[in-house]
């Protein structure tokens, strides 16, 4: 099994609809975060958690929420989706202080 | 803010040589360097730290001037596994969220 597993791994969905990205590790990390990869852009991170009980935003938060409901588990919403939200969505993982990331496989998101 | 990175595409014939540079605005406490192969998730190289020395990863290596605040990744001798896109992370320190750069596409043909 995969250190980290999102789901689902494509979705299409209507503009103004409400859509729920999630992302579970089994790494027994507390770092989470979500980033966004569109073409020319890299990656840019959207909400990071260092702990159940501790959010940040990251660059590019608006129109984003998050949920950190266990230390595996960070999911991410939208809470009114727009076209220019379309984009691959990826879910990291860390351990504490300067320590490799481990990414999920993506989200592929369009929203019509 | 995103650190910079050059060149933002390169092709290479298998053998020769490549730099792929990061550059920050920020003073760095780190740089990590990750490859990304078309439809995968970025997969981690290597970390370099404030002070410490350069890194090495079989034929690939990078370097970090902190007065400069910038990095740079040396692939040699690339083969065509080395394909794809390079991303450069930041650290400042503190919290130690990663600002990652826009990418550098490489593509090495044959």
């Amino acid at each position: 099994d995969a250190d980290v597993t999102q789901t689902p791994r494509n979705r299409i969905t209507k503009t103004g609809k409400r859509i729920m990205l999630e992302c579970s590790q089994t790494k027994g990390h507390d770092r989470m975060y979500w980033y966004r990869q569109d073409p020319g852009l890299g990656l840019r991170l959207i909400y990071y958690s260092f702990d159940v009980k501790d959010i940040n935003k990251g660059e590019i938060s608006d129109g984003y929420s998050v949920s950190r409901q266990a230390q595996a588990k960070f999911s991410l919403s939208l809470e009114s989706a727009i076209p220019n939200q379309t984009a691959l969505y990826f879910c990291a993982t860390s351990g504490w202080g300067d320590t490799e990331a481990f990414f999920g496989q993506g989200t592929r998101l369009t929203v019509v | 803010q995103q650190p910079v990175q050059s060149p933002q595409a390169v092709i290479l014939r298998e053998g020769e040589d490549a730099v792929i540079n990061c550059s920050s605005s920020k003073a760095l406490y780190s740089v990590h360097w990750y490859r990304q192969k078309h439809g995968e998730a970025p997969v981690f190289l290597m970390i370099l730290l404030k002070g410490g020395e350069q890194k090495g990863h079989e034929k690939i290596s990078a370097s970090f001037n902190e007065k400069k605040q910038q990095s740079s990744l040396y692939l040699t001798a690339s083969q065509l596994s080395y394909s794809g896109t390079y991303f450069c992370g930041t650290g400042s320190g503190g919290y130690q969220k990663v600002t990652f750069g826009t990418g550098t596409k490489l593509q090495v043909i044959p």
